[in-house]
């Protein structure tokens, strides 16, 4: 499996902020994803962001509300800009496993709360 | 676009007792149908997942039963315990690797 680390774990920011979340990763992956995840909720994938390229986003999201980078193989950012209560929610990257693309892992994810 | 049917939203079961989940999907790209466990506060674990070249996988106290012809799949926990109690999700994939999700079971196992 892959070991995944997130920053922050939690934070807590005001209405118009931006917020920028750090994943990183102990082995090189090809495929890493952001998702968000309403408590007691299932998962809604936000964006696709492969090394080398830029990120593919999913409906409802959008490259100037959530800019992702991917500068290497092990490490990916996803900003949160100009937040509203409406993003709170809790922020989570996985990533394939390189030579296996179907298994996914995930980190511990990023409790954000926007007042 | 690809689904997935996950039930019961929510079980509670007696320690000792077989917790069933069940899934339904539409679609598949990869024939790779993962299930994952997630604790409050954690991000969710990959616990079990099982490709139909057959129609069973157990993993300890976790099994995956599959039915290719009726696209269903189930998780059961044998001999459940207390500390199993967490969310589980099954996921279908498609074929840009994205996993598609269930809503999820919240599964209670009673002392």
């Amino acid at each position: 499996s892959a070991v995944i680390s997130q920053k922050p774990s939690r934070d807590i920011c005001q209405r118009g902020t931006s917020l920028t979340i750090q994943c990183q990763v102990d082995s090189q992956v090809t495929m890493m994803f952001w998702y968000r995840q309403q408590p007691g909720q299932s998962l809604t994938l936000i964006a696709t962001a492969n090394q080398g390229s830029e990120a593919t986003y999913e409906s409802g999201f959008v490259i100037d509300k959530f800019p992702i980078s991917r500068p290497n193989l092990t490490f990916s950012t996803l900003t949160v800009s100009n937040m509203s209560p409406e993003d709170s929610s809790i922020y989570l990257c996985s990533v394939n496993r390189g030579g296996e693309r179907d298994e996914q892992y995930f980190g511990p994810g990023t409790r954000l709360t926007v007042t | 676009q690809q689904q997935v049917k996950q039930s019961p939203q929510s079980l509670i079961v007696q320690k000792g007792g077989i917790p069933i989940i069940n899934c339904a999907y539409e679609n598949t790209a990869f024939d790779y149908f993962p299930w994952y466990q997630q604790f409050p506060g954690k991000g969710p674990a990959l616990l079990i997942a099982i490709r139909p070249d057959v129609s069973e996988k157990k993993e300890g106290r976790f099994t995956i039963s599959f039915n290719k012809s009726a696209k269903q799949f189930s998780l059961h926990i044998m001999d459940s315990q207390p500390g199993d109690s967490a969310t589980y999700f099954c996921a279908d994939m498609d074929s840009n690797y994205q996993l598609i999700w269930g809503a999820g079971t919240k599964l209670i196992i009673k002392p």
